[in-house]
């Protein structure tokens, strides 16, 4: 089955500490990731993509196939990194499978 | 640009009631979603839209309809509210369908 697993509901680290968000997905393909954020206050809007490589706020992701894993990494969390963040998975036909969520929440 | 919106922000129904729920984006986008989020759960899909006069069923259709008469618009219709349908609403466009998702900022539906 087609799955998006968020292990974490809460995650709770101090301003400068590092972080991971952890994400798994089971799929048979050739996943599509997404890291999707959610400010306060604010609509849903991606972060990162895993085929774009790139590092957006200092967030990085790496796509394990292996482990079927797609962890978001910050190494010094700060306060506004403070939201909700999806992982998504495309698996074509225009379905996209977002997990659960994942609260950051970055303490003074 | 206002990206995609929607409207209402916030509604409140009794069982067996209808309403619609328009969302409108104005970036040209052939693509467009509903999801629906419900507490501890992802979004899930609804139904989506590959273009003007085109609709497809998502992984939860049932209990509602969409229309999209118009490139930028995309109605999301409930003939007959149930309880069952208390939810957040999402919509979002993209360019293409492996692509980007933008979303607009939601709907709060209470039935009672």
């Amino acid at each position: 089955a087609q799955r998006v697993t968020q292990p974490e509901k809460l995650l709770s680290v101090f301003k400068g500490a590092p972080v991971e968000l952890k994400c798994n997905y089971s799929y048979s393909g050739s996943p599509e990731l997404f890291w999707y954020v959610q400010y306060s206050r604010q609509r849903l809007q991606l972060l990162l993509r895993h085929i774009s490589r790139e590092s957006i706020k200092g967030f990085t992701a790496d796509l394990n196939k292996g482990e079927t894993s797609f962890h978001l990494k910050k190494p010094f969390a700060q306060e506004e990194d403070s939201a909700m963040y999806y992982c998504a998975l495309y698996t074509g036909g225009f379905k996209t499978i977002f997990g659960a969520g994942t609260r950051l929440f970055v303490k003074a | 640009n206002a990206g995609v919106t929607q409207t209402p922000k916030f509604r409140v129904l009794k069982t067996g009631q209808s309403m619609t729920l328009l969302c409108a984006q104005d970036m040209n986008h052939e693509y467009m979603y509903w999801y629906r989020q419900d507490p501890g759960m992802g979004l899930r899909l609804i139904h989506y839209s590959v273009g003007e006069g085109t609709t497809a069923k998502g992984e939860v259709p049932d209990g509602y309809n969409v229309s999209r008469l118009k490139k930028q618009n995309f109605l999301l219709g409930l003939e007959s509210a149930a309880p069952s349908q208390t939810s957040v609403y999402f919509c979002a466009s993209s360019y293409e369908q492996y692509n980007e998702q933008f979303f607009g900022p939601g709907t709060r539906l209470t039935v009672l």
